[in-house]
C-alpha cells in the first residue's frame, strides 16, 4: 500500500512558539493531502485539505491563521501551528490521497504538547 | 442524527472469535466505502476499500456493503490479539468529497 511519513512523531515547545510538523507521501505522488486532529479517545477531526500549488480549505472553526498549511509539492505538505498554546496539545495525523485509488492514506501522526 | 453512526464498544471477544463490526448512515450519495484500523497512538491503516454495493474478501478480513439499508460490515475471522484495536469506517460521496469518519469501534481481543 501507499506510505505517508511523518515528522516529527513527537514534539514538545514552549507556550507562544510555533511548530512545523512534515507530512510526506514517499512512494506515491499526491495532490491532496489532509490534516486532521485526534484527542484522546475521539475520533479524527477535520482541519483542512490543501492542493498541491493552491490555498489550503480550512474546516469551520478552524483558524487559519494559526495553523498554516503549504502544500509545495507533489509529495510534501506543511502543517505550521503559530503561537502554539497548551489547548493545541493533540494528536496531529496527515493523510495523503492516491488518485488512482481514491483512498486516503494516512501517516503514523504526530504528539504535540504545549507546556 | 449523525451522518455515519457506529457502535463505540468497547468490544471484547476471544481470541479466534469471529467479529462483526458495523456501520449505518444517512447520506445516500456516499458511494465509496472504506475500514481502517488505528492501534493507539498511531495512525489509521487502510484494511478495505470497496464501491457501491457488494462484498470484498482479503485474508481474514470481509467487507459488506449494503446502499439499499444505508448499512457497512466488517467481518474479522479467526480474530488474533493483534486486532485489538479501534475500527474506523469511512465513507466518501462520488466526487472525491465530503468524506466523513465513524465515531470508531474499539476492540478487544482476549488471550
Amino acid at each position: 500500500g501507499a506510505v505517508v511519513s511523518q515528522h516529527p512523531s513527537w514534539v514538545i515547545c514552549k507556550s507562544g512558539t510555533s511548530v512545523k510538523i512534515e507530512c510526506r507521501s514517499l512512494d506515491f505522488q499526491a495532490t491532496t493531502m489532509f490534516w486532521y486532529r485526534q484527542f484522546p479517545k475521539q475520533s479524527l477531526m477535520l482541519m483542512a485539505t490543501s492542493n498541491e500549488g493552491s490555498k489550503a480549505t480550512y474546516e469551520q472553526g478552524v483558524e487559519k491563521d494559526k495553523f498554516l498549511i503549504n502544500h509545495a509539492s507533489l509529495t510534501l505538505s506543511t502543517l505550521t501551528v503559530t503561537s502554539a498554546h497548551p489547548e493545541d496539545s493533540s494528536f496531529y495525523i496527515c493523510s495523503a490521497r492516491d488518485p488512482p485509488r481514491e483512498a486516503q492514506y494516512f501517516g503514523p501522526g504526530t504528539r504535540l504538547t504545549v507546556t | 442524527q449523525k451522518e455515519v453512526e457506529q457502535d463505540p464498544g468497547p468490544l471484547s471477544v476471544p481470541e479466534g472469535a469471529i467479529v462483526s463490526l458495523n456501520c449505518t448512515y444517512s447520506n445516500s450519495a456516499f458511494q465509496y466505502f472504506m475500514w481502517y484500523r488505528q492501534y493507539s497512538r498511531k495512525g489509521p491503516e487502510l484494511l478495505m476499500y470497496t464501491y457501491s454495493s457488494g462484498n470484498k474478501e482479503d485474508g481474514r478480513f470481509t467487507a459488506q456493503v449494503d446502499k439499499s439499508s444505508k448499512y457497512i460490515s466488517l467481518f474479522i475471522r479467526d480474530s488474533q490479539p493483534s486486532d485489538s484495536a479501534t475500527y474506523l469506517c469511512a465513507m466518501e460521496d462520488n466526487y472525491g468529497q465530503n468524506f466523513v469518519f465513524g465515531p470508531g469501534t474499539r476492540l478487544s481481543v482476549l488471550p
